[in-house]
């Protein structure tokens, strides 16, 4: 079966640095993708990995090891505006989009 | 107002009757996506749609219909509402199946 598995709830510090992971083992793979979600809100488009590495964008990076199904997003300089939910997703061999479940970031001042 | 947007926003409902949810976006995407959203749980696709008059089913499609008559707009329909479809609706569209895509705000349905 077709699994993404992320921590359920994080916890860090206003001004620090968290790396949250994202395991898979889905059928094919064309793409990783972390989203952000606000409380009550819709989804938010964050990174797109296809590739081994690292991808930088501002405050955010997003890592990927294919071989080792692997994925973290990292946030630098945290801000009380980051509390939220984080998802991962893999797009699968059928470019459909398999979802974690997402983890809870709760950031303390 | 452009881009994707979802109505009703809110909507409670009894056992056995039918719901149509409303999805509309503004970008003219070829894609387009119906998920629902459980505590505990991921998104789960429901149905998709590559172009107009073309949608094929996700995941959890059971008790679900959907259509496509123009490429902007893609209602869902519960034909008969359950207590387990009780859930948060999230319509979504994308230029291509390979690319992010863009989500409407939700449509929170409760099913008494």
């Amino acid at each position: 079966g077709q699994n993404i598995d992320q921590p359920t709830e994080m916890t860090a510090t206003e001004g620090a640095i968290v790396q949250i992971n994202c395991t898979y083992q889905t059928s094919g793979f064309n793409g990783l993708f972390w989203y952000q979600q606000h409380a009550g809100e819709a989804p938010t488009f964050l990174s797109y990995n296809v590739l081994d590495g690292l991808e930088e964008k501002g405050r955010f990076s997003s890592f990927l090891s294919r071989s080792k199904g692997y994925s973290y997003l990292l946030l630098k300089e945290l801000q009380m505006k980051d509390s939220a939910s984080y998802l991962c997703a893999v797009m699968d061999s059928n470019y459909q989009l398999i979802w974690g479940a997402g983890t809870k970031l709760i950031i303390k001042p | 107002d452009a881009g994707i947007t979802q109505s009703p926003r809110y909507k409670i409902t009894e056992t056995g009757r039918q719901v149509t949810l409303m999805c509309h976006q503004t970008w003219s995407h070829s894609y387009m996506f119906w998920y629902r959203q459980d505590l505990g749980h991921g998104l789960r696709l429901i149905y998709y749609s590559a172009a107009a008059d073309i949608t094929d089913k996700g995941e959890v499609p059971d008790g679900y219909v959907v259509s496509r008559s123009k490429t902007e707009n893609f209602p869902l329909t519960l034909e008969s509402a359950t207590r387990s479809q009780t859930s948060v609706y999230f319509c979504a569209s994308s230029e291509r199946e390979y690319n992010e895509q863009f989500f409407g705000p939700g449509t929170r349905l409760t099913v008494l």
